[in-house]
């Protein structure tokens, strides 16, 4: 049983088309991040959220930390090709210590 | 951000052999680093967690004796791969975690192929 599910898991859309990733739990996490990674690459830390209902946004990208801290989403306004890459959401659980738990990730593609 | 290396990038090594990988942070003392595997189109897998200076912790269905981990330093944490065979090839991410920080931040992975 995967701790965090990550919703889809496979994207694939059209330039300018908008988007929203998920990532439900039945745990509740003391934070939540969310990596975007590229072939070959390490994943790249987009967003951390610690506070529940919070709310960020970074330029067409805008995340959200759920009320209850079990789940989030991340949502992708007039998606670009250069968004392409696998999304990966992380939590850490209040009783899991350092451990920083994985989703499945997310693989989207946007072509043009 | 802070920043990660890994050394190599990329190593093709002949089954049997022991092949050792590097992460370093290079801007920060990392207390705790993390070492994961990744398989194509798959999230990561985390295989052992190591503080400075004392044992790493593995999770469960990684063998110790196969894949060594040293963290000798705040800076410099290992990975040896021993007596590697061609199930062993896949791609190795480290991460490391500062003090007082929640933030992990990753290595750009290292790509094993064992022939």
């Amino acid at each position: 049983t995967q701790l965090l599910e990550q919703s889809p898991q496979f994207l694939s859309i059209q330039e300018g088309e908008n988007l929203t990733v998920y990532c439900n739990s039945s745990s509740v996490f003391s934070s939540l991040q969310w990596y975007r990674q590229e072939p070959g690459e390490g994943p790249v830390l987009l967003v951390t959220v610690v506070t529940g209902g919070e709310v960020k946004k970074l330029k067409r990208l805008t995340f959200q930390f759920g009320d209850a801290r079990k789940d989030s989403s991340l949502h992708i306004t007039a998606a670009q090709p250069g968004d392409t890459g696998l999304y990966l959401c992380a939590g850490r659980r209040t009783t899991s210590g350092s451990r920083l738990t994985f989703g499945e990730g997310t693989q989207l593609t946007v072509n043009p | 951000g802070a920043v990660v290396s890994q050394h190599p990038s990329r190593v093709i090594c002949k089954s049997g052999t022991s092949v050792k990988i590097e992460c370093r942070s290079l801007d920060f003392q990392a207390t705790t680093m993390f070492w994961y595997r990744q398989f194509p189109k798959q999230s990561l897998m985390l295989m052992a967690t190591s503080n400075e200076g004392s044992k790493a912790t593995y999770e469960q269905g990684v063998e110790k004796d196969k894949f060594l981990i040293n963290h000798a330093s705040l800076t410099l944490s290992t990975l040896t791969v021993t007596s590697a065979h061609p199930e062993d090839s896949s791609f190795y991410i480290c991460s490391a975690r500062g003090v007082d920080t929640d933030t992990q931040y990753f290595g750009p992975g290292t790509r094993l192929t064992v022939l």
